[in-house]
């Protein structure tokens, strides 16, 4: 079983729908990192988590430390965002990496 | 604002050539680590380093070697690049809270 898992792998959706995208851990952890990766292949950091919510623009995630459970919310989709949304663990010395959320938006 | 460079973007080179793919960041983080990613698949971790003088290999094999002989610098070098090394190369730095910063990548073609 992998240390990180995400849900769903692929997601395809119409603009102006509300996107939840999930990652679970097993391990312990520092701080949670939900980041985006473009076709073009660069990564931007999105979010670092380590307990509670925030929120950017019309992102949001959220994080569960006792049900090691950690949410990304879009709201508002947009095609712009269609992007790869991986989700990353720290802990002490490691990043644990999901396998990412392949996320298309259709206009 | 948070900076950490990779160059080249893109890289296009022939079988049996040296490389260095370049990793600098500005923000004095010890730890560094380059991950490698085949399209569409996970990323996996390479090589790191705690800091200057230390590197270590990581969970996937991998025939390139790095160095740290400067805190904010911490380049990956292939020997002999082979088309099985055909792959995107990434960096990253964290800070002792665990923020972790990326680099934009490198994407390598050998051919």
């Amino acid at each position: 079983k992998n240390e990180v898992e995400q849900s769903p792998q692929n997601l395809t959706a119409q603009e102006g729908e509300f996107i939840t995208i999930n990652c679970s851990y097993s391990v312990g952890i520092s701080a949670l990192h939900w980041l985006q990766q473009h076709p073009g292949g660069g990564i931007v950091s999105l979010f670092m988590l380590s307990s509670g919510k925030k929120k950017h623009g019309r992102l949001i995630a959220t994080i569960n430390i006792q049900e090691k459970h950690s949410s990304l919310h879009i709201t508002a989709s947009h095609p712009r965002d269609s992007a790869v949304y991986i989700c990353a663990v720290g802990s002490n010395y490691q990043l644990i990496w999901g396998a990412g959320t392949k996320l298309i938006i259709k206009p | 604002e948070a900076d950490i460079y990779q160059t080249p973007r893109y890289l296009v080179i022939g079988t049996g050539k040296k490389i260095t793919l370049e990793c600098s960041q500005t923000m004095g983080h010890d730890k560094m680590y380059w991950y490698q990613q085949d399209p569409g698949m996970e990323l996996h971790l390479i090589h790191y380093s705690y800091g200057v003088n230390s590197t270590e290999k990581g969970d996937l094999s991998s025939e390139s070697t790095v160095s740290r002989i400067r805190t904010e610098h911490f380049p990956l070098t292939l020997e002999s690049a082979r088309p099985s090394h055909t792959s995107q190369y990434l960096c990253a730095s964290r800070t002792e809270e665990a923020e972790a910063f990326f680099g934009q990548g490198t994407r390598l073609t050998v051919v």
